[in-house]
């Protein structure tokens, strides 16, 4: 099936640290969503971007919707403890109903 | 709103045992998602529900069955667990709109089959 493909993996940040992660993936798709998981919970939806080229923030989030549409970014600035966590992205290609394709996420721990 | 419910929260089976995971949301969306999380491989799709009275299978559907109850309602039922199936499984549901099939989820259930 399709692949996402989310790095880094894992990172450390500093309390003030602007933080960056991308996905990357070989089909285009036409909706991209980032997601933040806490321990013990279910995703929480951060972002959605639903076309080519789109830059779109929400508080210190802000995350692009690549034109090749195989891509999408995310970028934290200056990054606060609640931070910590895993970070999902997920692409869709299809209308209602279709099915997300998640990335196997990047986990964000604070340096010790 | 609550959002998107799962009940239980956590359950222990043992091998052959069956059960019925519960999920509902008031949120009036059209379609419903049923995803197990494994360390390491992410989330992924077990059934879905496009709309009331639809189901389809997704990336890993073998040994679970789904019922689309209503349009709140969306059960996944383990007919014989297996350890292969300890893991933590998330409801989630999405809307056209706005926000067009970007799906909420619920705060899991965590399975242990033994």
């Amino acid at each position: 099936g399709q692949q996402l493909n989310q790095s880094p993996q894992s990172m450390f940040i500093q309390e003030g640290e602007d933080v960056s992660m991308n996905c990357t993936s070989s089909s285009i798709f036409n909706t991209w969503l980032w997601y933040k998981q806490d321990p013990g919970e279910g995703p929480v939806l951060l972002i959605a971007l639903y076309k080519a080229g789109e830059l779109t923030s929400n508080g210190r989030l802000t995350a692009q919707f690549g034109t090749t549409r195989k891509d999408s970014f995310l970028n934290i600035s200056a990054s606060i403890p609640s931070d910590v966590g895993i970070y999902f992205c997920a692409g869709l290609q299809g209308a209602a109903g279709n099915k997300l394709t998640f990335g196997g996420g990047t986990r964000v721990l604070v340096k010790p | 709103n609550a959002g998107v419910t799962q009940t239980p929260k956590f359950q222990v089976l043992k091998t052959g045992q069956s059960m019925t995971l519960q999920c509902a949301q008031d949120m009036n969306h059209n379609s419903m998602y049923w995803y197990r999380q494994d360390p390491g491989m992410g989330l992924r799709l077990i059934y879905y529900s496009a709309s009331e009275g639809t189901t389809d299978k997704g990336e890993v559907p073998n040994g679970y069955n789904v019922s689309r109850l209503n349009k709140r309602e969306f059960s996944l039922r383990l007919e014989s667990a297996a350890p292969s199936q300890t893991s933590v499984y998330f409801c989630a549901s999405s809307v056209m709109g706005q926000f067009r099939e970007a799906q909420y989820f619920g705060p899991g259930t965590r399975l242990l089959v033994l």
